[in-house]
């Protein structure tokens, strides 16, 4: 299909285990930003990708996660020694500029649990 | 600090209603104004954004003004169907920064 794709859908991990999330976004858009929505809550800004470069890793709650997007495309979003407070649906989506006036497109997420 | 509230929290209208929920945002610094549909089980899908104090944008039956002065969004549905339930979820954007600042959202369930 031609909107964002993310993978896996669901993954389950034990506490202390290393994760790995893929965005595709939509060809040609230069802007991916990446989520963290916790239940009952709105998305949270983790980061923001601008072609390969990461203009914005403000939201990356700790240095256990790491974003890369490095031919400008697709992006993986890596977690470290998960935590239980980690457990979340992880939104990614992109936009076709570089500006903010631009609708974000979403994949259907990511959900992580860690037991 | 910049917040965004939306109001109501949650909706509970009869198919036919038309019915309004409110997007509150810091009135400095303004960029865009984004609004969300988002059903459960799928991706958010973008409905609106609105860049200029004034500005009206339908689409179909369901349109949203903005203010930029005072700070505040509306989004109306006029004729509320059942496929409408959803949570509308509204996002600030200041300055030239690209994050998206968001709201909790409004969970609108319309009745048959």
């Amino acid at each position: 299909g031609a909107g964002v794709s993310q993978s896996p859908r669901y993954k389950v991990a034990k506490r202390g285990q290393d994760v790995a999330l893929r965005c595709d976004p939509i060809s040609g858009h230069v802007s991916l930003f990446w989520y963290q929505q916790a239940l009952g809550q709105g998305p949270e800004f983790l980061t923001y990708f601008q072609n390969e470069a990461q203009l914005d890793k403000s939201g990356l709650p700790s240095d256990r996660f790491f974003a890369e997007r490095p031919e400008g495309s697709v992006s993986t979003l890596k977690i470290q020694r998960t935590q239980q407070e980690d457990s979340a649906v992880y939104l990614c989506a992109s936009s076709i500029s570089g500006t903010g006036n631009q609708p974000q497109h979403f994949g259907d997420g990511t959900r992580l649990s860690i037991l | 600090i910049l917040n965004v509230e939306q109001s109501p929290q949650s909706l509970h209208v009869q198919e036919g209603d038309s019915t309004n929920f409110t997007c509150s945002f810091p009135s400095s610094n303004f960029y865009a104004l984004h609004w969300y549909r988002w059903e459960t089980a799928k991706s958010p899908e973008a409905l609106f954004v609105m860049t200029l104090n004034g500005d009206e944008k339908k689409k179909g039956r369901i349109s949203a003004t903005l203010n930029t002065k005072e700070g505040y969004s509306y989004l109306y549905i006029k004729g509320s169907q059942p496929e409408d339930s959803a949570t509308y979820l509204c996002a600030f954007n200041a300055g030239n920064n690209r994050k998206l600042i968001w709201g909790l959202g409004t969970s609108l369930a319309v009745n048959p």
